[in-house]
């Protein structure tokens, strides 16, 4: 079975910084792109960025990119998010999903960036 | 605003077909396949149709999906009260070069 189990989240002031991790188990783990998608209160789903199996591309929505590093430790079955510089619109449940499709994805863990 | 636009809500009886759209661009749906989510609020959103019109294993075949152009869509056929959710369509889009989505379509069985 799939699981995808995010951690890291929490209450965080605007400037400030924190790191996502998602540990996968049930699939190699190697064998896949993986994404964060987050969804903020009361709006949709949103992409937040994607990494290569080899970590060797990774892509990122305009509004992260430059503040957000998305990494992957294949040893660990881990995937990451450092994210720095955090807003407000920032603010969201951020979900980890495996996948060239994002096929399964995990419960998610809240972000609350606001002084 | 959303790169692809899906209607805000839908409805339907128990038993009826609904179906939800899902309207791009040649940057995205126009070149690339189209995928669909179900998300209850609180939970892990769930792949409930991939490369335009695939089930994943346990998706019931009264989901249906299909693309044309730059349009997609998700039927959903004898409808029951446990498809009350939200709904998301998404592509890659190379223009942004990342994946886009829709902006949901929120399901009421009534």
């Amino acid at each position: 079975e799939v699981q995808l189990v995010e951690s890291g989240g929490g209450l965080v002031q605007p400037g400030g910084s924190l790191r996502l991790s998602c540990v996968a188990s049930g699939f190699t783990f190697s064998n896949d792109w993986m994404s964060w998608v987050r969804q903020a209160p009361g709006k949709g789903l949103e992409w937040v960025a994607n990494i290569k199996q080899d970590g060797s591309e990774k892509n990122y929505v305009g509004s992260v990119k430059g503040r957000f590093t998305i990494s992957r430790d294949n040893a660990k079955n881990s995937l990451y998010l450092q994210m720095n510089n955090l807003r407000a619109e920032d603010t969201a449940v951020y979900y980890c999903s495996s996948g060239s499709y994002c096929d399964y994805w995990g419960q998610g863990t809240l972000v609350t960036v606001s002084s | 605003q959303s790169v692809l636009t899906q209607p805000p809500s839908a409805s339907g009886t128990p038993g009826q077909r609904v179906t939800i759209s899902c309207s791009g661009s040649s940057s995205n749906i126009g070149s690339y396949n189209v995928h669909w989510y179900q998300h209850l609020p609180g939970t892990a959103p769930k792949l409930l149709i991939y490369t335009n019109d695939q089930r994943p294993s346990g998706v019931p075949d009264r989901f249906s999906g299909s693309k044309s152009g730059t349009s997609a869509s998700l039927a959903i056929s004898g409808l029951q009260s446990e498809d009350e959710a939200d709904y998301y369509c998404a592509a890659w889009d190379d223009r942004l070069i990342g994946w886009v989505f829709g902006g949901g379509t929120k399901l009421t069985v009534l």
